[in-house]
């Protein structure tokens, strides 16, 4: 049974450069989260998108970043132009349908490093 | 917005048992808890969840009294696999803002 999957699992760009990461969520999994993670800022969530549709961006740092959810399984967060700020571990995780308290299912994450 | 409170840190032995404590005093009436377990370079991974009074599965206890307004997360016999990084969350799936996780508690063990 795949777990959730995410690419690339490890990316090193130069400041300016678009990065693209890539998530597919668990099968018939309905919510999905993009989350960032960092020493200094713990584990932020980004946007969360439920039955395609996102709901929340608030957490989306600025105009650079985007994500979009084009279909069920599939999603990306998107970073143009990247910079050394951005250098983090993303996390992409599901959630199942039908159930009020959606025990989170996490990818094994987008390891980033803009130079 | 239930917002938890843990401590930063804690350190035990190997075979031990460890008790992890989460403060959520705002706790709403159908907010659940909660716990993920996260190692170095991985995901965090759900560990257990509760409503009221105990739970138990392979992995964990979690204990909520019956005010709510805390939950101790109980580990067993502790493990140097055990060393991790422990999240409580409470609330509710369709509140986005509940899948906010705070800093969590560093568990280390020691041989």
């Amino acid at each position: 049974d795949a777990g959730v999957i995410q690419s690339p699992r490890h990316e090193v760009t130069e400041m300016g450069q678009e990065v693209t990461l890539r998530c597919k969520p668990i099968s018939g999994h309905n919510s999905l989260f993009w989350y960032r993670q960092t020493m200094m800022r713990g584990l932020e969530l980004l946007i969360y998108f439920n039955n395609n549709v996102p709901i929340d961006d608030s957490g989306m740092p600025e105009d650079r970043f985007s994500a979009k959810m084009p279909n069920a399984s599939f999603s990306t967060l998107k970073i143009q132009p990247s910079e050394p700020r951005d250098s983090a571990v993303y996390f992409c995780a599901s959630s199942p349908p039908g159930l009020d308290t959606g025990e989170l299912f996490f990818g094994e994450g987008s390891r980033l490093t803009v130079l | 917005l239930a917002k938890t409170t843990q401590p930063i840190s804690m350190d035990s032995y190997e075979g031990q048992e460890v008790n992890i404590t989460c403060s959520h005093n705002n706790i709403a009436t159908n907010d659940y808890i909660t716990w993920y377990q996260q190692f170095p370079s991985q995901g965090p991974r759900f560990i257990i969840q509760g409503y009221k009074t105990k739970v138990t599965n392979e992995v964990a206890s979690l204990f909520i009294p019956a005010d709510r307004k805390s939950s101790t997360l109980s580990l067993p016999r502790v493990s140097l696999s055990d060393t991790a990084v422990y999240y409580c969350l409470v609330g509710k799936r369709y509140n986005n803002n509940d899948m906010r996780f705070g800093a969590g508690t560093r568990l280390t063990v020691k041989p």
